[in-house]
């Protein structure tokens, strides 16, 4: 299996306009996480997937994220408006269930927004 | 907010060293221990996942153990190579659905 792929792997843009991140977990994995890693918080879960369903997003910072999981093998995280401060490296990361299981973490996307 | 603490910050040690550290969670509810190896530009790797209490686990030179009584996880490495130098991370989760991570032992090996 080629592990969890992330897309794009860096992206920059400009305050204002609309971003999309792209996610494609392992096969045969139920289980979706999104997470943000930034200098000052560290790492911390923005929102999960169970069965394509959101389960958690008490993490997602405010209106302006918003997650889909439209099938098993694709998510997106989209942030619209992007501001500078949301600039970070956002990882995905699938398992076979719930916290009990490992997470394999995709290569993330560094955001950077000017 | 969870509070998981590790300890130390970061670590030199010499190759050949053995070397521990420390992660600090909330002694109730427990659900799940998480270690992981993170190495500079990379992804997090997933080292164990514990889930009772005494469990002990290994894999080669690396093993921890697990004491939820009173919220403590061990990582211990023995004989530091150079390719042991990563960011070791621990996560607790106290539910089914979260993982709150701490914020690493930064460890370097140099020969």
């Amino acid at each position: 299996d080629a592990g969890v792929i992330q897309s794009p792997r860096h992206e920059v843009t400009e305050m204002g306009q609309e971003v999309t991140l792209r996610c494609k977990p392992i096969s045969g994995h139920n289980s979706l996480f999104w997470y943000r890693q930034t200098m000052m918080r560290g790492l911390e879960l923005l929102i999960y997937f169970n069965n394509n369903v959101p389960i958690d997003d008490s993490g997602m910072p405010e209106d302006r994220f918003s997650a889909k999981m439209p099938n098993a093998s694709f998510s997106t995280l989209k942030i619209q408006p992007s501001e500078p401060r949301d600039s970070a490296v956002y990882f995905c990361a699938s398992s076979l269930g719930q916290t009990t299981y490992e997470q394999y973490f995709g290569p993330g996307t560094r955001l950077t927004v000017t | 907010i969870l509070n998981v603490e590790q300890s130390p910050q970061s670590l030199h040690v010499q190759e050949g060293d053995s070397t521990n550290f420390t992660c600090s969670f909330p002694s109730s509810n427990f659900y799940a221990l998480h270690w992981y190896r993170w190495e500079t530009a990379k992804s997090p790797e997933a080292l164990f996942v514990m889930t009772l209490n005494g469990d002990e686990k290994k894999k080669g030179r690396i093993s921890a153990t697990l004491n939820t009584k009173e919220g403590y996880s061990y990582l211990y490495i023995k004989g530091s190579q150079p390719e042991d130098s990563a960011t070791y991370l621990c996560a607790f989760a106290g539910t089914a659905s979260k993982l709150t991570f701490g914020t690493g032992t930064r460890l370097q090996v140099t020969l």
